[in-house]
């Protein structure tokens, strides 16, 4: 399918475990973005890919790690997941960082971690 | 520190009624977008501005750079656009900055 899209939609763990959150866009975007999302505060950025082989940490970007071998893939790893890290994450991607370059976000993975 | 405040939290219209949803920022920025959260969860982007005003249909997004204020509004509006309305700014050389968003409920 074209477009972006995300998997697991949903996913629910225990404390401790390794979780894998799968993005992937159709588009060659150069920019790619792991947001989560959590009641009272806006999306906040925990990685960010400029192109493939290149990231950056964002605004939370503790006990999350983050790899971009090809263009159209940027998998999130929980390594060792905890309570705090329940939330909804979000993948985005922009074809460029200009102002007018529209990024365009996943379906969102929910995630709980008991 | 990059913040982006928007006012109301949370808003409940009757459908026709004009609405307004306010974005206020500290920081210089490039642009600013208006993106809207259906209640499934996706989010797509509305307008994307950095000067004046934009129509699309029955919504219009205006701002004011100089006083770092955005306003989105709704006329005539209908149940169907309920839903989560999300500011974001682009700070000069940074990363988008997200507001906590504007839930809106339209009843029939």
């Amino acid at each position: 399918d074209a477009g972006i899209t995300q998997s697991p939609r949903y996913k629910i763990t225990e404390t401790g475990r390794q979780v894998t959150l799968m993005c992937h866009q159709t588009w060659s975007h150069s920019y790619m973005f792991w947001y989560r999302q959590d009641l009272g505060h806006g999306l906040r950025l925990i990685y960010y890919s400029a192109a493939a082989d290149i990231t950056d940490k964002g605004e939370v970007p503790d006990g999350y790690v983050v790899s971009r071998s090809k263009t159209e893939n940027f998998p999130l790893t929980l390594e060792s997941a905890t309570r705090s890290q329940t939330s909804v994450y979000f993948c985005a991607s922009r074809s460029g960082e200009g102002p007018y370059n529209e990024q365009f976000f996943g379906p969102g993975t929910r995630l709980t971690v008991l | 520190k990059n913040e982006v405040e928007q006012s109301p939290q949370n808003l409940t219209a009757q459908e026709g009624e004009f609405i307004t949803i306010n974005c206020s920022y500290s920081v210089g920025i490039s642009a600013l977008h208006w993106l809207q959260q259906h209640p499934g969860g996706g989010i797509v982007s509305l307008f994307m501005l950095s000067s004046g005003k934009k129509k699309h249909g029955r919504l219009i997004a205006t701002i004011n750079i100089q006083e770092k204020h955005s306003s989105l509004h709704i006329t005539a509006s209908h149940p169907r656009d309920s839903a989560v309305y999300i500011c974001a700014v682009l700070p000069y050389g940074q990363n988008f900055v997200f507001g906590p968003g504007t839930r809106l409920s339209v009843l029939p």
